[in-house]
């Protein structure tokens, strides 16, 4: 199946433990994403890749860490882990356009559910 | 700051009862609007995409539309598959987008 997967998809830890969520995805994009979503659901970009390269880096605690070993992998290292990381974090990739409008539409993995007692 | 505001947080409605969802947005130099669709559990999946005032895009029972200062989600005689939060997203540069808050949609049958 064409598609963005993500390990583990439940991940219960304890404060100050490290821990990695996995991505890849096997639709040929050159764009990868990570997103956190909240209990309201309100969901808020933390990183993209193009091409193996950072482009966005928003007001992320310097705890996490993204690591892209090539383009159809983005993975997600976070560090010293606290109460308020308890969220879904969600795994995205887009293609950019060659032509046209400069942004194509992402594909969202299921997500990996963290919950940081 | 760019904002992305979704109306109503949760509407519930009768199955065959249209309605409408609304997004407003202050964004400077938009390039496209984009609703998804989640259901629970699950992660967004792309409905439309929407670049220029007047514009748009039709999908089953939904229909999207845009103006300079937000855009509708209109929904047709919605059956209870239909359930879900929609979701819309703004695109002002690259690979920048900003995603609203969602609107929580339940259809009874």
């Amino acid at each position: 199946d064409t598609a963005v997967s993500q390990t583990p998809k439940y991940l219960v830890t304890q404060m100050g433990n490290d821990k990695s969520i996995k991505c890849e995805q096997n639709l040929g994009h050159d764009t990868m994403y990570w997103y956190k979503q909240d209990s309201k659901k309100f969901l808020k970009i933390m990183f993209s890749y193009n091409n193996k390269e950072l482009i966005i880096n928003e007001t992320v605690p310097n705890r996490f860490s993204p690591k892209s070993p090539d383009k159809a992998h983005l993975n997600l290292h976070i560090n010293s882990l606290e109460l308020g990381d308890s969220a879904v974090y969600f795994c995205a990739s887009s293609q950019t356009p060659v032509a046209g409008p400069s942004y194509n539409e992402q594909f969202f993995g299921p997500g990996t559910r963290l919950t940081v007692l | 700051e760019d904002q992305v505001t979704q109306s109503p947080e949760a509407l519930r409605l009768q199955e065959g009862e249209s309605s409408s969802l609304n997004c407003s947005y202050t964004v400077s130099g938009l390039r496209g609007l984009f609703w998804y669709r989640q259901d629970p559990g699950k992660g967004p999946e792309f409905l439309f995409t929407l670049y220029s005032a007047g514009e748009e895009k039709e999908k089953e029972r939904l229909k999207a539309t845009l103006t300079k200062k937000e855009s509708f989600l209109h929904i047709t005689a919605p059956k209870p598959e239909d359930s879900a939060t929609y979701l819309c997203a703004v695109h002002k540069g690259y690979q920048k987008v900003t995603f609203g808050t969602g609107t929580k949609l339940q259809v009874i049958p």
